[in-house]
């Protein structure tokens, strides 16, 4: 069965600070991987997806992601944070067997930012 | 805002109780899934229906039940409530043809809380 593990439960950055939120997958076929932003109180928004091509996806609100097929990983980037990043982040892997497209989350990151 | 939209927003009930959640999917959308987000479990996948048939079931307890109805909305229905059972639900929906993979857009979620 496909997983997703996060290994940073919480990070902490400085405002203007550059941001790196780790993901490793374990898929048999190729992946299909997304990261999804939920801010306090609120429903889960898609900042990016990697399906196949370019390793290096961009995604909303200046976010970047790079698939690894070596190292089975999807690390979320961003040069510069904001204070309104602070929220947790989800990455995910879909099943596509079975036509079912179901995702597999990771268990989260809590990002807070200092002004 | 996804287009997702689900009813209510809270519920407080007690145990032993029986309670339906609604969903209406982004206009087009055939898929609906239903995951289940907790403290000690994070997201799981629940349920998935397609055009209005069941596609995938994941983690999804006995007294649990969910339906599609030809207008594409989706009720999740939770009977026997357990403390256990508190929790955030959120329906997503997407459109896809086998072969092909689409992303899954969040509505707000439920926030079911057992008492």
């Amino acid at each position: 069965a496909q997983s997703v593990t996060q290994p940073d439960i919480h990070i902490t950055v400085s405002e203007g600070a550059s941001l790196e939120l780790r993901c490793n997958y374990s898929y048999g076929a190729t992946p299909y991987l997304f990261w999804y932003v939920q801010s306090p109180g609120q429903g889960l928004q898609l900042l990016l997806k990697y399906f196949s091509g370019d390793t290096l996806v961009q995604g909303i609100k200046g976010f970047e992601a790079e698939f690894k097929r070596s190292q089975s990983s999807f690390n979320l980037r961003k040069p510069s944070v904001h204070w309104s990043d602070a929220a947790e982040y989800f990455c995910a892997v879909e099943d596509s067997g079975a036509g079912s497209y179901q995702l597999t989350f990771g268990k989260g990151t809590k990002l807070s930012v200092i002004p | 805002d996804s287009g997702v939209t689900q009813t209510p927003k809270h519920l407080i009930t007690a145990t032993g109780q029986r309670v339906t959640l609604r969903c209406s999917p982004r206009s087009g959308d055939l898929s609906v899934y239903w995951y289940q987000q907790s403290l000690d479990q994070g997201l799981q996948f629940l349920i998935q229906y397609y055009n209005g048939e069941e596609r995938a079931k994941g983690n999804i307890l006995e007294r649990f039940s969910a339906q599609q109805f030809p207008d594409l909305h989706s009720e999740l229905n939770l009977s026997s409530l357990e403390l256990g059972d508190s929790a955030l639900y959120f329906c997503a929906s997407s459109d896809h043809e086998a072969g092909t993979t689409y992303e899954q857009y969040f509505g707000p979620g439920t926030r079911l809380t057992v008492t």
